[in-house]
């Protein structure tokens, strides 16, 4: 079946480590998405891609990086320099046209060792 | 910026009755797309349904419906005949009409709904 695969699905980070979470997508879609989710603040977007090779920052950017290589996979890196990397993170993916709902992944959960 | 607006934090509803979240959005755009996301314990994302701006009638998927208000900027969902597997985190979603970076969604706070038996 066509879907999002999001892993792992939890990861702990110590101090001053960078860790990459993986996002694959084999439903042939063009844009990507990274979501951050804290309780009671909804999906903040981290960064998005709407091609291979380009990308753009979201809301909360700062302290993450990504890449988009090929059309099947978003990682997102989480650097030291976001010092409160605790969350719920969200991979999404939607096809071409702004009534293409996004389809999402099972979600990270990324805590502090 | 647009924003979204859940004013509900949280509902709740019996089972077999009817339950209504309440989503207002702020834009100065005329051509847009509207969405209501499920999120159950699972936390798995789920669309229930989607509305086009320029649409005037109001969609429906099943038991939910929605009302939606384009110069009042609301757009509520209606669950009718509430089931168990409803319960879950609701969240409203607004997503630009144009091209380029606008195929991102903006995301309200969400309404957790519980169901009773």
């Amino acid at each position: 079946d066509g879907g999002i695969t999001q892993s792992p699905k939890y990861l702990f980070r110590k101090e001053g480590q960078n860790v990459t979470l993986s996002c694959e997508q084999n439903l042939n879609h063009d844009a990507m998405y990274w979501y951050r989710q804290d309780p009671g603040q909804g999906l903040r977007l981290i960064y998005y891609s709407q091609i291979v090779n380009d990308f753009q920052k979201g809301d909360i950017a700062e302290g993450y990086s990504v890449s988009r290589e090929k059309k099947e996979s978003f990682p997102l890196t989480v650097t030291s320099a976001q010092k409160n990397p605790t969350a719920f993170y969200l991979c999404a993916s939607s096809g071409q046209g702004g009534y293409q709902p996004q389809h999402f992944g099972d979600g990270t959960r990324l805590s502090i060792l | 910026a647009q924003t979204v607006t859940q004013s509900q934090p949280e509902m709740s509803v019996q089972e077999a009755e009817t339950v209504t979240l309440s989503c207002t959005y702020d834009t100065s755009e005329s051509d847009y797309y509207l969405f209501w996301y499920k999120q159950p314990p699972s936390r798995q994302m789920i669309l229930v349904i989607r509305q086009e701006a320029y649409k005037q009638q109001n969609a429906t998927e099943n038991r939910f419906s929605v009302n939606f208000q384009k110069a009042a900027k609301s757009f509520s969902l209606k669950i009718s005949d509430s089931q168990l597997g409803d319960a879950a985190m609701y969240f409203c979603a607004y997503r630009s009409g144009g091209g380029g970076s606008n195929y991102k969604l903006t995301f309200g706070k969400g309404t957790l709904l519980t169901v009773n038996p």
